[in-house]
């Protein structure tokens, strides 16, 4: 079955150090979202890409849609304490537009 | 403005006891969903409904039943609760799939 694949599983920064979580995805998707759960809080959304190609930044956050849309990145510059979390992709198949396909996310600890 | 309200936020069950949990949203979104998130497993789709009157099951259904009341409440009944089914409990909501998805603060489910 569809699978999206993220990684790394946990990613251990000093402060001020970048990030990077990658999410590859075994088939073509319509678009991609990401989305951020605080530990002890719940899934907060993000962005949603949806272009071949498409970056998009959010201050110090930098989102990527691969030109085949099959993978998708999401990269911090400087990491501050309160990047503290876990992101999740999901992607939507381009087939099945009912379902997002959850990557299994990227917990991110900084060390202040 | 609440957003998604699930209640309880914390519960202790006995194996074989039954309960209900309950979701509403306030934003009038057509979709709603029930997530299970354990350590390592990510988000798991427990059931759907995609629009008042319909439900669908998801990824890992087994051991549970949903009723979409109306269009802004959609509860998960456990029947017969079992040591599995200790877990985080999100619901979530959207406009339609496809578009930002909204979640709960969560219920913390133990099953002794």
């Amino acid at each position: 079955g569809q699978q999206v694949m993220q990684i790394p599983q946990y990613q251990h920064v000093q402060e001020g150090e970048d990030f990077t979580t990658y999410c590859n995805s075994s088939t073509t998707l319509s678009n991609i979202q990401w989305y951020k759960q605080r530990p002890g809080g719940h899934p907060v959304f993000l962005i949603q890409l949806v272009k071949s190609g498409e970056v998009k930044k959010q201050k110090r956050l930098t989102f990527q849609f691969g030109e085949a849309k099959k993978n998708s990145s999401l990269h911090i510059t400087a990491t501050q304490t309160t990047d503290v979390g876990t992101y999740f992709c999901a992607g939507r198949n381009a087939g099945n537009n009912r379902k997002l396909i959850w990557g299994l996310g990227t917990s991110l600890a900084v060390n202040p | 403005n609440a957003g998604v309200t699930q209640t309880p936020k914390f519960q202790v069950l006995k194996t074989g006891q039954s309960m209900t949990l309950q979701c509403a949203q306030d934003m009038n979104h057509n979709s709603m969903y029930w997530y299970r998130q354990d350590p390592g497993m990510g988000l798991r789709l427990i059931y759907y409904s995609a629009s008042e009157g319909t439900t669908d099951k998801g990824e890992v259904p087994n051991g549970y039943n949903v009723s979409r009341l109306n269009k802004r409440e959609f509860s998960l009944r456990l029947e017969s609760a079992a040591p599995s089914q200790t877990s985080v409990y999100f619901c979530a909501s959207n406009s339609q799939p496809g578009n930002t998805i909204y979640f709960g603060e969560g219920s913390w489910l133990t099953v002794v």
